[in-house]
Parts: structure tokens; sequence; C-alpha cells
């Protein structure tokens, strides 16, 4: 399957600083990537959903100001987290598709383990 | 709001026993995707079923995909404990044009030595 790289794997940081992770689709052009959010055990969240350049479509309750999306490129989206805080401690998983055909598949980056201290 | 049912959440099995994950819907998906996850790490696609009634073989795994195209099943034989995971079933819908995919929650399956 095609490749997404996600970086970095687990980031420790204090709080009210920021924090970006980056996805990159590295063999293939990702029109559009998602950035979830995951809990222990369970599925994935969908934070948002972002096309190479244009703005991010967030889900609801997600906030913009908060969560970063940067789609610059067809290989490339970043998110960054804004003034962390302890509570925004968590998986977070980007996933790539180039959907500009149907039922293409998607694939996943390998996450982030971010802890907020 | 399309939902996807996945059931069981919870399963703790011997090896060598077998199981069913099922993924459910009152609504019709234009491909179905299962994923795999280990801890720590992001999922990793298993298969991906596109026609109604459709049936793949990966290895012990099958996969079906409802004749009406609104619910699939995987089906593991004789499980190994190598098959411990977090299994996760995702719908492309017919309405959506965002590519964005729909989740079921996920069947955590644990296979005891």
């Amino acid at each position: 399957g095609a490749v997404v790289s996600q970086h970095p794997s687990w980031v420790i940081c204090k709080s009210g600083t920021s924090v970006k992770i980056e996805c990159r689709s590295l063999d293939f052009q990702a029109t559009t990537m998602f950035w979830y959010r995951q809990f222990p055990k369970q599925s994935l969240m969908l934070m948002a959903t972002s096309n190479e350049g244009s703005k991010a479509t967030y889900e609801q309750g997600v906030e913009k100001d908060k969560f970063l999306i940067n789609h610059a490129s067809l290989t490339l989206s970043t998110l960054t987290v804004t003034s962390a805080h302890p509570e925004d401690s968590s998986f977070y998983i980007c996933s790539a598709r180039d959907y500009r055909e149907v039922n293409t598949e998607a694939f996943f980056g390998q996450g982030t383990r971010l802890t907020v201290v | 709001t399309q939902l996807l049912e996945q059931s069981p959440q919870f399963l703790s099995i011997q090896e060598g026993e077998n199981l069913t994950v099922y993924c459910n819907s009152s609504s019709v998906f234009s491909s179905l995707q299962w994923y795999r996850q280990e801890p720590g790490e992001g999922p990793v696609l298993l298969v991906t079923v596109v026609t109604g009634g459709e049936v793949k073989k990966l290895k012990r795994l099958t996969f079906q995909f409802g004749d009406a195209r609104k619910d699939s099943s995987l089906h593991i034989t004789a499980a190994q404990t190598g098959d411990t995971g977090l299994y996760l079933c995702a719908g492309d819908s017919y309405k959506s044009n965002t590519g964005k995919l729909i989740f079921g929650q996920g069947t955590t399956l644990q296979v005891k030595p």
C-alpha cells in the first residue's frame, strides 16, 4: 500500500506552547488529508478535512483557532496545536487520499502521541 | 447523520477459535474498508470491498460486503495471538463528495495463547 509518514511519533511539550505535526504522502498525491484524534481503545474521531490549497473543514466542536491545519501541497499537511494544555494530550493520526477518483483507499500515518505537561 | 454500527466492541478469545465482526448501517456505501491497528501505531488497511455481495479473502481473514452495500463482516478463522488488535471498518458514503470516511466504533480483539 501507499506510504504516509507522520512526524514526530511522539512529543512532550510544556503547557502553553505550540506543537506542529507533519503528515506527508510519500508515493502519491494526496488531494485530501484528514486529521483524527484517538482516545485509548476507541475509534478515530475526525477533527478536520483539508484539501490542497484551500481552508480546512472542521468537525463540529473542534476549535479551528486551536488546531491550525495547513495543506499547502499535494504531499504535505500540518496540524499545529496552539497553546497546548494537558487536556490536548492524545494520539493524533493523519490519513491521506487521492480523491480525484471514487473508492480510492485512505492510508494512515503512524500517529503522534502528544503529551502536554 | 450516517452511522456504522460495529459489533462486538470487545472480544477476548482463545487461540484457535473463530470470530466474526460486524458493521451495519441503514445507509448505502459505495465502498467499505477494513483496518487493523496496533497500540501506538496508525491503522493499516486490510481490504477494500466495493461490489455488493463481494467476498475477499486474506489468508485466514474473510471479508464480505452485503448485497445492498449497507453492511459488512470480517471473519477470522483459527485466530492467532498475532491477530490481537483494534479492527476498524470505515465506509465511503455516496452522499459525501469530501472523501471523508465514516468509521465504526472499533472492535478490540484479544487472542489469548
